[in-house]
């Protein structure tokens, strides 16, 4: 009974790299959910995607971010050309169906940009 | 201003001492998170509500939906509960809202 799964725990990469975020969710849950974290800040929505579908991006910035979640394999957020400021920790979160379902959060992924 | 404010900022408390931590939001909510996390570590989700109180364990949420208002109780602290507890709102935009959290410290 697995919970929600993030790898890589730590991602260190230097600018103007590429950094590939995965989240697997918990079985039987259609609907994640991405969040970024900034240091000293508190949570931010970023994407929310059910199955193929990206349902609501209207927190993630409209350049050198993209998310999916395909039919088979984990939900992937990619972070194209990293900048210093992306320096953050990013959450996944899943649920079962949309709309007042509790969300289940993976320990994150901590994105380092040298 | 943030449409989800939480108090105090941060928290030192004896072991044994009841805690307790408030949230007030400005957004019309279909349902409330509380959420902990520990210092490098993932997030737990604790409660989610959507009226009333609920309890698990020590740990005990109410909401008072007409003053946009929930507070998070914990009873007979321990130095285990420290971490940062955060509020949610779940508006009807099916976004989190989140608070910036609370800092808790509990001293043996």
């Amino acid at each position: 009974n697995a919970g929600v799964m993030q790898n890589p725990r730590h991602l260190v990469r230097r600018r103007g790299q590429e950094a590939r975020l995965r989240c697997s969710p918990m079985k039987g849950h259609s609907h994640v959910y991405w969040y970024r974290q900034l240091p000293e800040e508190g949570l931010k929505f970023m994407v929310y995607l059910q199955k193929e579908n990206i349902i609501d991006e209207s927190g993630m910035p409209k350049e050198r971010f993209s998310a999916e979640f395909p039919k088979e394999g984990p939900s992937i957020l990619r972070i194209q050309q990293v900048v210093r400021g992306d320096s953050a920790a990013y959450f996944c979160a899943s649920s079962r169906d949309r709309l007042n379902q509790p969300q289940h959060f993976g320990d994150g992924t901590r994105l380092s940009i040298l | 201003k943030n449409e989800v404010e939480q108090s105090p900022q941060n928290l030192t408390a004896q072991e044994g001492e009841f805690i307790t931590i408030n949230c007030s939001y400005s957004v019309g909510i279909s349902a409330l998170h509380w959420l902990q996390q520990h210092p490098g570590g993932g997030i737990v989700s604790l409660f989610m509500l959507s009226s009333g109180k609920k309890k698990h364990g020590r740990l005990i949420a109410t909401i008072n939906i007409q003053e946009k208002h929930s507070s998070l109780h914990i009873t007979a602290s321990h130095p285990r509960d420290s971490a940062v507890y955060i509020c949610a709102a779940w508006g009807g935009s099916e976004k989190l809202v989140f608070g910036k959290g609370t800092k808790l410290t509990v001293n043996p």
